[in-house]
C-alpha cells in the first residue's frame, strides 16, 4: 500500500484556519486521498477525499497539489469540536477495500 | 439514531476466555468492516463483509479470531483463548456499495463506536 506521512501534532487557535499537511510521495494515478478524523473516544469518522481537484463539503477542503505527491485538509475556521485525530489515507481505485491508516495528526485546538 | 451500533462497549476478562462482539451496521449498508485500534495508533484493518460473504482477512486476524455475518445483516466477532496483547478497541464499520463495478465504486464508512476489550 502506498504510504502517507504526517506531523505528529499540530496546534492552532480557536476560531482560525487549520492546514493538516500529507504526504505521499508514492501515490499511483488511481490512489483516491482520503481524510477521516477520529474524536476522543469515538470511532473515525470521514470527512473529505479527492482524486485530483481540489474539493469542498461542509466540514472542510482538500487541496490537492498537481503532482498529487501531497495534499492539504483545510478546516476554515477551527472550533474545539474540531480537536481529532486527522488521518490521511490512500484508497485503491476508490474502492471499498479496508482503510489503512497511519498514525495521523493529534490536532490542538486552543480557546 | 440509526447509525453503526456495538455491543457490549467495555468487556473485561481473564486471559484464556472467548469473548463475542456484536455489530450492528446502518441498515442498507451491505459492506461490513472490523477493525482492531491499540492505544496511540490508527486503526488496523482485520477484515470484511460484503453481504454475508467474508471477502478479505488481514494477516493480523490470527486463527484465534473469527468472524461472521449469517444474513447479510448483523457481525459478530469472536477472540477464543484471549490473550493479554488482544486487549485493544475493536471497531466496527459499514458502508454501501454503489452501483457499477464495486471496487471501482466508492464508499464512506461509517464507524460505530468500538468495544474496548481489556484482558487481565
Amino acid at each position: 500500500d502506498a504510504k502517507t506521512t504526517q506531523p505528529n501534532s499540530m496546534e492552532s487557535n480557536e476560531e482560525e484556519p487549520v492546514h493538516l499537511p500529507c504526504n505521499h510521495s508514492t501515490i499511483s494515478g488511481t490512489d483516491y486521498i482520503h481524510w477521516y478524523r477520529q474524536l476522543p473516544s469515538q470511532g473515525p469518522e470521514y470527512v473529505i477525499h479527492g482524486l485530483t481537484s481540489n474539493v469542498n463539503n461542509r466540514m472542510a477542503s482538500l487541496a490537492i497539489a498537481e503532482d498529487r505527491k501531497s495534499s492539504t485538509l483545510i478546516l476554515h475556521r477551527a472550533t474545539l469540536r474540531d480537536a481529532a485525530v486527522y488521518y490521511c489515507i490512500l484508497v485503491w481505485g476508490g474502492g471499498a477495500d479496508g482503510l489503512t491508516f497511519g498514525k495521523g495528526t493529534h490536532l490542538i485546538i486552543q480557546p | 439514531d440509526t447509525g453503526v451500533s456495538q455491543d457490549p462497549r467495555h468487556k473485561i476478562t481473564k486471559r484464556g476466555q472467548n469473548v463475542t462482539f456484536r455489530c450492528d451496521p446502518i441498515s442498507e449498508h451491505n459492506r461490513l468492516y472490523w477493525y482492531r485500534q491499540t492505544l496511540g495508533q490508527g486503526p488496523e484493518f482485520l477484515t470484511y463483509f460484503q453481504n454475508e460473504a467474508q471477502l478479505e482477512k488481514s494477516r493480523l486476524l490470527s486463527d484465534r479470531f473469527s468472524a461472521e455475518r449469517p444474513k447479510g445483516s448483523f457481525s459478530t466477532l469472536e477472540i477464543q483463548r484471549t490473550e493479554q496483547g488482544d486487549s485493544a478497541m475493536y471497531l466496527c464499520a459499514s458502508s454501501a456499495l454503489a452501483g457499477g463495478v464495486s471496487r471501482r465504486s466508492y464508499n464512506e464508512q461509517f464507524f460505530g463506536p468500538g468495544t474496548r476489550l481489556t484482558v487481565l
